[in-house]
């Protein structure tokens, strides 16, 4: 079947642009998980949704950055007034339930690149 | 930030040879696992060790986890060029109201197996 699919491959930008980045889960996977990874480091949690609520938003670096899972399937990671140090792969990532022990299952990212 | 680190930051080995890597970790956690990660894209879950485990097998990958010392290892018996990737050990803390099952990764290690 299919597995997380994130859309654009890769965004490049100017700064102080607004962007949005795409992901759809496994079909049927309730939650649904925001992380960011800049180079050479592992990746850092942002937000995460239970069904339609964001149920954690404790991992958003600040105002700028917003998420939105409107049905409970796709999400969009929204970022207003990108600046530089924003470039880094957005990684989104689902699994059937939350709880301790059902694996994420990950997208390639989205490699965002800010000018 | 990152919840703990991962030893060696770089391992070079050749075809055939074990690799180790380690994890260390700060907080008390649910399970600790691992994942690989090729070209800075997607990650692929390899191995998920509850934190009353000890040790846990899946193919050529063994993981031991010592929740006294705060650590976890990984070895790949036999490595294969294909095993030429980043592996990160990644933790799903205990006792945060509605965390979910968020991730906190460390920082990888790096893997080249050379043919």
């Amino acid at each position: 079947g299919a597995g997380v699919s994130q859309t654009p491959s890769n965004k490049v930008t100017e700064k102080g642009k607004y962007v949005e980045l795409r992901c759809d889960p496994i079909s049927g996977h309730t939650a649904l998980y925001w992380y960011r990874q800049s180079l050479g480091q592992g990746p850092e949690f942002l937000i995460y949704f239970q069904g339609t609520g964001a149920a954690d938003d404790s991992g958003l670096p600040n105002d700028r950055f917003f998420a939105v899972r409107p049905e409970g399937s796709v999400s969009t990671l929204k970022i207003q007034r990108t600046e530089r140090g924003d470039s880094a792969v957005y990684l989104c990532a689902s699994s059937l339930i939350s709880g301790s022990y059902n694996e994420q299952f990950f997208g390639p990212g989205t490699r965002l690149t800010v000018l | 930030s990152q919840q703990g680190e991962e030893d060696p930051q770089a391992l070079s080995i050749q075809e055939g040879e074990n690799a180790t890597m380690n994890c260390s970790y700060k907080t008390s956690i649910n399970n600790l696992q691992w994942y690989r990660q090729n070209s800075g894209r997607g990650l692929v879950h390899l191995i998920l060790i509850r934190s009353n485990e000890r040790e846990k097998h899946s193919g050529r990958l063994r993981v031991t986890l010592d929740t006294s010392k705060k650590s976890s290892s990984l070895l790949i018996t036999a490595s294969r060029a294909a095993d030429t990737a980043s592996y990160f050990c990644a933790t799903d803390a205990t006792g945060i109201k509605a965390a979910g099952n968020k991730l906190t990764f460390g920082g990888g290690t790096r893997v080249l197996v050379k043919p």
